[in-house]
């Protein structure tokens, strides 16, 4: 089993310009969910999913959106990229909701926005 | 929302027990505890979690003060691999137990 996987894992891109995270699991999970970490810090919930089809805002959803259209995969937009958007994304997936399950995390990827 | 708080980092040595506080004195009654910590360039990795009684696996203990305003994670024997930023994390039902995250402490293990 990969386990969480996370495309791409190195990105720079210039203020305003867009693109797709894309997160992979195999694990048969339910629910899945991205954070964004800044340095020296916790991580902070974006959005997160609890199916196919469904997704719900978390703690910082702004200048994201968020698909589920397959169970193993979630993708994380960006529209219109800013300085402040410059972090680290890890995507995370369990199969119960998070208060009884344990959550599986990505490798990451680090996201620069010049 | 329910939040944690720990030491910015502590020291061991290696081999021996480590005990890493965390203090959630405005935990409701419904709230879990979890532990992750997060390797150097990792995600984070589940350690443990309870919402009461003291629980053990086979990575760590978690120990649970009878009022719940605090818990201990207790790792038996560190290694240099358990070098990383553990988080105390709570998950609370007026926050839909999302898990908050804190900035955790990041333990240094000496050989």
């Amino acid at each position: 089993n990969a386990g969480v996987t996370q495309t791409p894992k190195f990105r720079v891109l210039k203020t305003g310009q867009s693109m797709t995270l894309l997160c992979a699991q195999d694990m048969n999970h339910e629910y899945m969910y991205w954070y964004r970490q800044d340095p020296g810090m916790g991580l902070r919930l974006i959005h997160y999913s609890v199916g196919e089809g469904t997704t719900a805002k978390g703690e910082v959803p702004d200048g994201y959106n968020v698909s589920r259209l397959k169970k193993q995969n979630f993708l994380l937009g960006l529209e219109s990229a800013a300085p402040s958007q410059t972090s680290v994304y890890f995507c995370a997936s369990s199969y119960q909701r998070e208060s009884v399950d344990t959550q599986y995390f990505g490798p990451g990827t680090r996201l620069t926005v010049l | 929302d329910a939040k944690t708080t720990q030491p910015n980092s502590m020291e061991s040595n290696e081999e021996e027990p480590v005990h890493l506080p965390c203090n959630h004195s405005t935990i409701s009654g419904t709230d879990y505890i979890h532990w992750y910590r997060q390797l150097p360039s990792q995600g984070p990795e589940y350690v443990i979690h309870g919402l009461t009684s003291n629980v053990n696996n086979r990575m760590a203990s978690l120990a649970i003060a009878e009022d719940r305003k605090s818990s201990t994670l207790i790792l038996h024997r560190a290694t240099l691999r358990d070098a990383a930023v553990y988080y105390c994390i709570l998950s609370a039902l007026d926050s839909n137990y999302q898990l908050i995250w804190g900035a955790g402490t990041k333990l240094i293990i000496k050989p």
